[in-house]
């Protein structure tokens, strides 16, 4: 019954290592996204996907690689892991684009990435 | 670039009392706002939005919001706070005339509110 699933929903690992993260959605969006927040909960859009087009590719190093293979998926990859990295990343979806008034982000329950 | 300021990253208000969560945005244009609720270990979910219809917004558990254009804000409020209303709020803002494709979804920092019994 989960909308926005994650999975990992924990993940450690060492630096230098490639890691994904999965999220799948059961709503029938259109528009995944994937955010990232930081130890001071910061929330920061990293990519969002329509209809497995990327639409928003902020300025994220080219080590984070997102991948659609269907619009109820959009999964997280991340080659050369670095401390920097450690965060929550966050899935969400939406019925179309934001700027469509009503529609609103719905978001899975993070995904916590350790770096040591 | 579109924001919003959330004014204090903590607040702390006695269970039965008002609760005031303060946003303010910065926009040429009418955006969209949001306010989110994030509990702990969990993902966001939305409280309450403003689509440029009536400027007082009613959400979920009680909460609402007004848009106010000459003051730049869209503070939160719920005149009792519950102690389950301990959480993490974020304001968040769509910037007005956004074309499809190019919208982006921009929170504010966060503000942190606990309840005391």
């Amino acid at each position: 019954d989960t909308a926005v699933s994650q999975t990992p929903k924990y993940l450690v690992t060492q630096m230098g290592n490639d890691k994904s993260i999965k999220c799948e959605q059961n709503l029938g969006h259109d528009t995944m996204y994937w955010y990232k927040q930081d130890s001071k909960k910061f929330l920061k859009i990293m990519f969002s996907y329509n209809n497995k087009e990327l639409i928003i590719n902020e300025t994220v190093p080219n080590r984070f690689s997102p991948k659609s293979p269907d619009k109820a998926h959009l999964n997280l990859h991340i080659n050369s892991l670095e401390l920097g990295d450690s965060a929550v990343y966050f899935c969400a979806s939406s019925l179309a684009g934001v700027f469509s008034g009503a529609n609103v982000l719905t978001f899975g329950a993070g995904s916590r990435l350790t770096v040591l | 670039a579109q924001s919003v300021t959330q004014l204090g990253s903590h607040v702390s208000v006695s269970e039965g009392a008002l609760v005031l969560l303060r946003c303010n945005y910065s926009s040429s244009v009418p955006p969209y706002l949001f306010w989110y609720v994030q509990y702990p270990n969990q993902g966001l979910q939305l409280l309450l939005k403003y689509t440029s219809a009536a400027t007082l917004v009613k959400g979920i558990n009680g909460f609402e919001a007004e848009f106010k254009k000459s003051e730049t804000s869209f503070h939160l409020t719920k005149p009792s706070a519950h102690m389950s209303d301990a959480a993490e709020y974020f304001c968040a803002v769509v910037p007005g005339g956004s074309n499809f494709g190019n919208e982006k979804l921009t929170f504010g920092t966060g503000t942190r509110l606990t309840i005391i019994p």
